[in-house]
């Protein structure tokens, strides 16, 4: 399938070590903020989401950590597999039902 | 899989053509939107349909246009193609009242020559 990645950044990372993957956001009123997982000729897969009165969210192997003073969200992925390789968006939402989506960043697993 | 699905897959249109989109919503969710992604690009928001009327719209001229059924199905008209309009779009379906939780359909590959 073609890629969706082209002129992305690109984070290539080791198997089995933690990716860690960045995002800024615009809007210092969203309160919502998502991180989805896109794969080649595939629409976005959300993976991880947090709520504006939340710091840190944890899931299966995913960590989101958000710092609205500075308007800025990560997302930590553990021990990264293969099938990790992806390109990953974050995306905030401010109370008008609408995602605003960042630019994406591509993540490369070297197995 | 998340339940969301477009057709067709992908499509080849003539400048100034008209095309249509379709998207089948996951069941229970009564909320669509509907995004157009340029190659290298994160997805950007043209417009959401909740019961069957629009309820937002994005920076998106008025040749783009939609509908949605009774069903919650919903289609996305684009009319007088430009080259430009070649991209990825993408149909998100959504639960009452947690709009942002979308689960998004594979994608319908639009090219325009």
């Amino acid at each position: 399938g073609e890629s969706v990645g082209l002129h992305l950044p690109t984070l290539s990372v080791q198997e089995g070590d933690n990716s860690i993957i960045n995002c800024a956001y615009s809007n210092s009123a969203s309160d919502y903020f998502i991180w989805y997982k896109q794969e080649s000729g595939k629409g976005p897969q959300f993976i991880i989401d947090i709520r504006s009165n939340m710091d840190k969210r944890q899931g299966q192997r995913v960590t989101v950590l958000l710092n609205k003073t500075v308007k800025h969200l990560s997302l930590q992925i553990a021990a990264t597999q293969p099938g990790d390789s992806a390109v990953y968006f974050c995306a905030e939402t401010y109370g008008n039902n609408r995602l605003a989506f960042g630019k994406g960043n591509q993540v490369v697993v070297i197995p | 899989e998340t339940g969301v699905t477009q057709s067709p897959t992908h499509l080849i249109k003539t400048r100034g053509q008209q095309v249509t989109l379709r998207c089948s919503s996951q069941s229970g969710h009564n909320t669509v939107s509907w995004y157009q992604q340029a190659l290298g690009q994160g997805p950007q928001f043209i417009f959401q349909y909740y019961r069957e009327e629009e309820n937002g719209r994005g920076n998106f001229p008025p040749r783009f246009s939609g509908l949605q059924f009774p069903n919650y199905s919903s289609e996305l008209n684009v009319n007088a193609l430009e080259l430009d309009d070649s991209a990825l779009y993408l149909c998100a379906s959504s639960r009452p009242r947690e709009e942002a939780e979308a689960f998004f359909g594979q994608g319908t590959r639009l090219t325009v020559v």
